[in-house]
């Protein structure tokens, strides 16, 4: 079965530090792989996506992720994080195996003290 | 231009009634989602419509069932309430179906609470 897999669920940071949060996915056909933040009593938001081409792929607000499709991975990553990053972060695919299905994580809170 | 916009904004229902759940998509947008958002989790897919057609679905008992109208709006109609069903119910939509270029956009929510 198709699943999404979110393994930190609370981060603390302070400011300026990096981040990197962890998303790998099992499914072996095609997929297309999304991060969403949700900030604090705001609807979910869409900071990048993956469909082909770069594995590397850069989102707004100076997050980036990479597609490694050897480990079935795509980390969220932000050189330097600040305090109004604190959010709840969503890593999503689109499965497609005759149907369409969208799968989120479970999510990770960040908190980023200042 | 609006986005996506859910109606009602939240909802008291009484286990066993019945609840339909509004969304219009962004103008233009022919691809609807629903997902259910329980306290802590990530959204669970309950349904993908697109061009009034059913494209995908979840894992979510035949209590739930969506359709979509020629306008594209959307509605999620739920029978025979359980306290289980109290969660935020989203609505997403996007040009097109599937896999796209563009992702979804997001609406605010429906907070049902099942008493």
């Amino acid at each position: 079965a198709q699943s999404v897999s979110q393994h930190n669920h609370h981060v603390i940071l302070s400011e300026a530090a990096s981040l990197e949060l962890g998303c790998n996915y099992s499914y072996g056909g095609t997929v297309n792989l999304f991060w969403y933040v949700q900030y604090p009593g705001q609807h979910l938001q869409l900071l990048l996506k993956y469909f082909s081409g770069d594995p590397l792929v850069k989102g707004i607000k100076g997050f980036e992720a990479e597609f490694i499709k050897s480990k079935f991975s795509f980390n969220l990553r932000k050189p330097s994080v600040q305090w109004s990053d604190t959010a709840e972060y969503f890593c999503a695919a689109i499965f497609y195996s005759g149907t369409y299905k969208y799968i989120f994580g479970t999510g990770t809170r960040l908190k980023v003290l200042a | 231009d609006a986005g996506v916009t859910q109606s009602p904004t939240h909802l008291i229902k009484t286990r066993g009634q019945h609840v339909t759940l509004r969304c219009s998509p962004i103008s233009g947008h022919k691809s609807v989602s629903w997902y259910q958002q329980v306290l802590g989790q990530g959204p669970q897919f309950i349904f993908q419509y697109y061009e009034k057609e059913e494209r995908g679905r979840g894992n979510f008992p035949d209590r739930f069932s969506a359709r979509q109208f020629p306008n594209y709006s959307s509605e999620l109609n739920v029978n025979a309430l359980l306290l289980g069903d109290s969660a935020l119910y989203l609505c997403a939509s996007s040009s097109e179906q599937g896999t796209t270029n563009y992702g979804y956009t997001f609406g605010s929510g429906t907070r049902l609470t099942v008493v």
